[in-house]
């Protein structure tokens, strides 16, 4: 079975302060891909970046960082000197073929208030 | 990118009556198309997949005489809410892949209240 675990429910920081958004995933697939998304309050999904599982490579966006590990399952998100603009809910998803066909799993979100 | 279209953006209804909603790729066509549920501060929870031409396939749990879902063409996919009832008020995102990529590409959404 495909499961994403975002264990943090909500995180609150100051602004400036750097903040790791956690992601767990479970899969049985040796292809399967992984997101993160940004949900701000209009409701709309934000694409922040794609990693299969055959690439490891981190990889750094302005402020924002992703760590992919898959020796503990892990794809990790990191927000540099956060703004206030960076409030939102952030969500891993995980997409791999399961029973009845492919399909794009999310975790169960992280809300991130980022105070000024 | 590609572009996927939700409308109504949002929509009020009376309990007892049916909504429809309506997921379009602009710019490229889609024979698989999926809907999700999102309760506020919840999650998104995949409901089921549209295939063009044929059925869709429900996820365990959700009424498929409730949500009736059609895929005429290859470019729209239709959720229909029967008989609404404020329990069904929620946040219904449709989303659509290119043929040969794994990214998803999502609608705006449906923000869906019954009173």
């Amino acid at each position: 079975a495909q499961k994403v675990t975002q264990a943090q429910t909500e995180i609150s920081v100051v602004e400036k302060e750097d903040v790791t958004l956690d992601c767990v995933y479970e899969t049985r697939d040796t292809t399967y891909y992984l997101f993160w998304y940004k949900q701000p309050p209009s409701g709309e999904l934000v694409f922040l970046i794609r990693r299969n599982s055959f690439d490891e490579q981190n990889e750094i966006s302005g402020r924002y960082s992703w760590n992919f590990q898959k020796s503990t399952s892990s794809f990790n998100f990191t927000i540099t000197a956060s703004q206030v603009v960076d409030s939102a809910v952030y969500f891993c998803a995980l997409s791999a073929w399961g029973t009845g066909g492919f399909k794009t799993i999310f975790g169960a979100g992280t809300r991130l208030f980022v105070k000024a | 990118g590609a572009v996927v279209s939700q409308h109504p953006s949002w929509v009020i209804c009376k309990s007892g009556t049916s909504v429809k909603i309506e997921c379009r790729s602009l710019d490229f066509q889609a024979t698989t198309m999926f809907w999700y549920r999102q309760f506020p501060k919840q999650s998104l929870m995949l409901m089921a997949t549209s295939n063009e031409g044929s059925k869709a396939t429900y996820e365990q749990g959700v009424e498929k005489d409730k949500f009736l879902i059609n895929h005429a063409s290859l470019t729209l996919s239709t959720l229909t809410v029967t008989s609404a009832h404020p329990e069904d008020s929620s946040f219904y995102i449709c989303s659509a892949y290119l043929w040969d990529s794994p990214e998803a590409f999502f609608g705006q959404g449906t923000r869906l209240t019954v009173v």
